[in-house]
């Protein structure tokens, strides 16, 4: 399978400051990443899906200016939550997509643990 | 919205075969079924996907019903790192991935 990994791991910030996640794909090109958001003991959400080169595209209710999302290389995704508020604190995961070998697979991040205090 | 319906748990014996049914009546001709797992506080881990055809790599099989309306994921020998939630997921080629709550299996020593 395919390596895609998120930076940072877990991330405690104030409320009201800005925090950027990244996401890489390790070992394949990514033109189309997409962002999830998972409360505790509930499914992943899907927030929006990056384009390399191009807007995101944003799910119902998610707020563009508030997720900022950049996709400026074939193996790097960012969402940036800005004026971050406690009721922003989640499981923030990301996936990239693999179009290797004929086959389409979504392959996931780790995951990033956001705390807004 | 989520096109797929799991039983939300089930227990399996650790040695025995797990096998994890989903319902996805409402399934288009060119859309595939995923199948993920989730273990605690990680990122959905893929284990496998197929369109009509039955489909078997080294982590599980798959079976699709001729239909194509309900689908089977088997752990041949589960063991207890198996425990997690698993999600199942259809999707065209090139779309968006849309979770229901899966099924958190349980594999008891």
């Amino acid at each position: 399978g395919a390596v895609v990994s998120q930076h940072p791991s877990r991330v405690i910030c104030k409320s009201g400051t800005s925090v950027k996640i990244e996401c890489r794909s390790l070992d394949f090109q990514a033109t189309t990443m997409f962002w999830y958001r998972q409360f505790p003991k509930q499914s992943l959400m899907l927030m929006a899906t990056s384009n390399e080169g191009s807007k995101a595209t944003y799910e119902q209710g998610v707020e563009k200016d508030k997720f900022l999302i950049n996709h400026a290389s074939l193996t790097l995704s960012t969402l940036t939550v800005t004026s971050a508020h406690p009721e922003d604190s989640s499981f923030y995961i990301c996936s990239a997509r693999d179009r290797r070998g004929g086959s389409e697979t979504q392959y996931f991040g780790p995951g990033t643990r956001l705390l807004v205090l | 919205d989520a096109k797929t319906t799991q039983p939300p748990s089930m227990d399996c014996a650790e040695g025995r075969a797990a096998n994890l049914p989903c319902n996805h009546s409402t399934i288009s001709g060119n859309e595939y079924v995923y199948w993920y797992r989730q273990i605690h506080s990680q990122g959905p881990q893929y284990i496998i996907h197929g369109l009509k055809n039955n489909e078997t790599n080294e982590m599980a099989s798959l079976i699709i019903t001729e239909d194509r309306k309900s689908s089977t994921l088997i752990l041949p020998h589960a063991t207890l790192r198996d425990t997690a939630v698993y999600y199942c997921i259809v999707s065209n080629w090139g779309n968006q991935f849309y979770f229901g709550t899966g099924t958190s299996l349980t594999v008891i020593p």
